[in-house]
């Protein structure tokens, strides 16, 4: 069964720093990783898609990097703005069941003016 | 092209009542998927449909349903509410549910169960 681990669980910086959230999974077999952003009391919007061939994906200020082997990926935000703010989400993509995604809690992002 | 439209956006209900929640995905989405959102789970899976049919589902009792239309719309029903119910239910569509598929999410239906 596979279970995913964000941390930290909240983070507060100030504007400006460059910051890295941490998604752990313990099921290998996945194919695909995708992080997404949720703002309170919204949808989920979807950041990047990493492929496994890819290891690595980029969007503007994000990337994101995906270690199947060790189960691991991280989101590397540059340059980090208010906007930015927002509880950030990995769901990593089963071969199997592509669309069963399982999520963890979540990291809480703050970012001060 | 527009997203993932979910109707209604808020809706409050009393235990014992049955609720039906719709999902449109953006046009050309087969796949359709339905997530539950509460504080202490978090968001959990489910159900899943493409082409009408009923691909995945997650681990809830059978008072939660769905179907999927020709035109792939989407509905979930729980019927006999709980007060545990009471979380924010999103859909997301995606193309086809493949696993190199992107899935969007639409901005959920927040229920509560008095």
């Amino acid at each position: 069964k596979q279970e995913v681990t964000q941390i930290p669980a909240a983070l507060s910086v100030p504007e400006g720093e460059n910051l890295v959230l941490n998604c752990s999974f313990t099921d290998s077999a996945i194919y695909n990783l995708q992080w997404f952003r949720q703002d309170p009391g919204k949808g989920l919007t979807s950041l990047l898609l990493i492929q496994s061939s890819q290891r690595e994906q980029t969007s503007g200020r994000l990337n994101a990097s995906l270690d199947k082997s060790s189960g691991r990926s991280t989101l590397y935000i540059a340059a980090s703005q208010p906007g930015d703010s927002a509880t950030y989400l990995c769901a990593p993509i089963p071969i199997q069941g592509a669309q069963k995604l399982v999520f963890g809690q979540g990291t809480r992002l703050t970012i001060n003016p | 092209k527009a997203g993932v439209t979910q109707t209604p956006r808020y809706l409050i209900k009393t235990r014992g009542q049955q609720v039906t929640l719709s999902c449109s995905p953006i046009s050309g989405h087969r796949s359709v998927s339905w997530y539950q959102q509460t504080p202490g789970q978090g968001l959990q899976f489910l159900f899943e449909y493409f082409s009408e049919t009923q691909r995945n589902k997650g681990n809830f009792p059978g008072r939660f349903s769905g179907r999927q239309f020709s035109n792939s719309r989407s509905e979930m029903n729980v019927s006999t509410l709980e007060l545990g119910d009471s979380a924010l239910y999103l859909c997301a569509s995606s193309p086809s549910g493949a696993t190199i598929d992107t899935q969007y999410f639409g901005p959920g239906t927040r229920l509560t169960v008095l």
